[in-house]
């Protein structure tokens, strides 16, 4: 069963404007981890934000902020005041009791975000 | 963050030869890493867990004479394509943990020709 599904192939956003990039996931592990990377051309895996299960408040990174619902399994990435850069492959990803050390990643098939001048 | 280094960025070899790539986390210790494989737009696929001091562990369907991996110290895993095929060519990226987190390496364009 698929564990993060990305249901947006591509999205396309106008400078300066905000985007809600998808995510929902599945898992029975209560402590586990939710990421959100950015894949440009170059393939580095950037690094974006981080919510745990029992974070309180979603996370926030300066543009980046993760609408996490518990309840519905889902961890949205909002991205506010689109610039040029921000286009790139976006994946939503999960590790299962982060805290153990030893489990990996899981991904999800990735959005391409777009942002047009 | 934490960095972790992956060499080389980018190699193109004859079928039939071996390539080794390396991981190495700069800034902290690692017990684990994890290798990951990307063929063209598609998402990221985990191969195997390396464990430092024991052997590493492989998804299904990754052959591990084909892929042998050591994680040889806290700080340095190796994955290396034996007897390398077209079919391999693939985009390779590592990663480690450091608490909750993964770092990744900038990841290896593999080119079997």
């Amino acid at each position: 069963a698929q564990k993060i599904t990305q249901t947006q192939p591509g999205m396309f956003v106008q400078e300066k404007e905000a985007v809600t990039l998808d995510c929902t996931y599945d898992t029975s592990d209560p402590s586990y981890g939710l990421f959100w990377y950015k894949q440009p051309s170059s393939g580095e895996m950037i690094f974006l934000i981080y919510q745990g299960s029992y974070d309180q408040q979603n996370a926030t990174e300066g543009r980046y902020s993760l609408n996490f619902q518990k309840a519905r399994k889902s961890a949205n990435l909002v991205i506010s005041a689109s610039q040029l850069g921000d286009s790139a492959m976006y994946f939503c990803a999960m590790r299962e009791a982060p805290n153990s050390g030893n489990t990996p990643l899981v991904f999800g098939k990735g959005t391409r975000l777009s942002v047009i001048a | 963050g934490a960095v972790v280094s992956q060499h080389p960025s980018r190699v193109i070899c004859k079928s039939g030869t071996s390539v080794k790539i390396e991981c190495r986390s700069l800034d902290f210790q690692a017990t684990t890493m994890f290798w990951y494989r990307q063929f063209p737009k598609q998402s990221l696929m985990l191969m195997a867990t390396s464990n430092e001091g024991s052997k590493a562990t492989y998804e299904q369907g990754v052959e591990k004479d084909k892929f042998l991996i050591n994680h040889a110290s806290l700080t340095l895993s190796t994955l290396t394509v034996t007897s390398a095929h077209p079919e391999d060519s693939s985009f390779y990226i590592c990663s480690a943990p450091m608490a909750e987190k993964l770092f990744f390496g900038s990841g290896t364009q593999l080119s079997v020709l």
